[in-house]
């Protein structure tokens, strides 16, 4: 069963304008961790952010944030004032418990962003 | 910050021959190591999460006996392709599970077997 989705496959935006990149999830454990990553044409894995299941805050890291429902099972990344070089592709991806980085992390499919002068 | 090092970035090979990938944890001691692979414009797929001096658990589908994962010392991690075909073109990834529960990827390899 597919346990993060991402459902853009591609999305575009204006230069310095802001981008709601969605993802959702499916777990029943109530410890899970929440990860999106940009990929550049180069392939290198870029962290941008993280969530935890019981963090009481939605993350925050310069131009990121990410919009966390739990509720709703949710947690899409926000860039803020998007600039040429955030253009690649974002994947969010889920860590089921904890048990420090020991669990194996699963990716969605994928948006790929594209921002234009 | 932790890095690590993956290598090669690029590897040619022929068809039936073996193909080894390292992973090296340069300044930290990577306890698990997992295996991604990515093909032209999808996602990473886990392939096996290997432990310092265990055998690796591998996901359902991935062929053990043809990705042979090694784990034998807290900072090298490799992945033989062996028996390579060009249905294993694809780009490997290696990813470092740190106790604050992050990972640190390796800058991955492109394989292209022809």
């Amino acid at each position: 069963a597919q346990k993060i989705t991402q459902t853009q496959p591609g999305m575009f935006v204006q230069e310095k304008e802001a981008v709601t990149l969605d993802c959702t999830y499916d777990t029943s454990d109530p410890s899970y961790g929440l990860f999106w990553y940009k990929q550049p044409s180069s392939g290198e894995m870029i962290f941008l952010i993280y969530q935890g299941s019981y963090d009481q805050q939605n993350a925050t890291e310069g131009r990121y944030s990410l919009n966390f429902q739990k509720a709703r099972k949710s947690a899409n990344l926000v860039i803020s004032a998007s600039q040429l070089g955030d253009s690649a592709m974002y994947f969010c991806a889920m860590r089921e418990g904890f048990s420090g980085g020991y669990n194996k992390l699963i990716f969605g499919a994928g948006t790929r962003l594209a921002v234009h002068p | 910050g932790a890095v690590v090092s993956q290598h090669p970035s690029w590897v040619i090979c022929k068809s039936g021959t073996s193909v080894k990938i390292e992973c090296r944890s340069l300044d930290f001691q990577a306890t698990t190591m997992f295996w991604y692979r990515q093909f032209p414009k999808q996602s990473l797929m886990l392939m096996a999460t290997s432990n310092e001096g265990s055998k690796a658990t591998y996901e359902q589908g991935v062929e053990k006996d043809k990705f042979l994962i090694n784990h034998a010392s807290l900072t090298l991690s490799t992945l033989t392709v062996t028996s390579a075909h060009p249905e294993d073109s694809s780009f490997y990834i290696c990813s470092a599970g740190a106790e604050n529960g992050g990972y640190t990827f390796g800058s991955g390899t492109r394989l292209t077997v022809v």
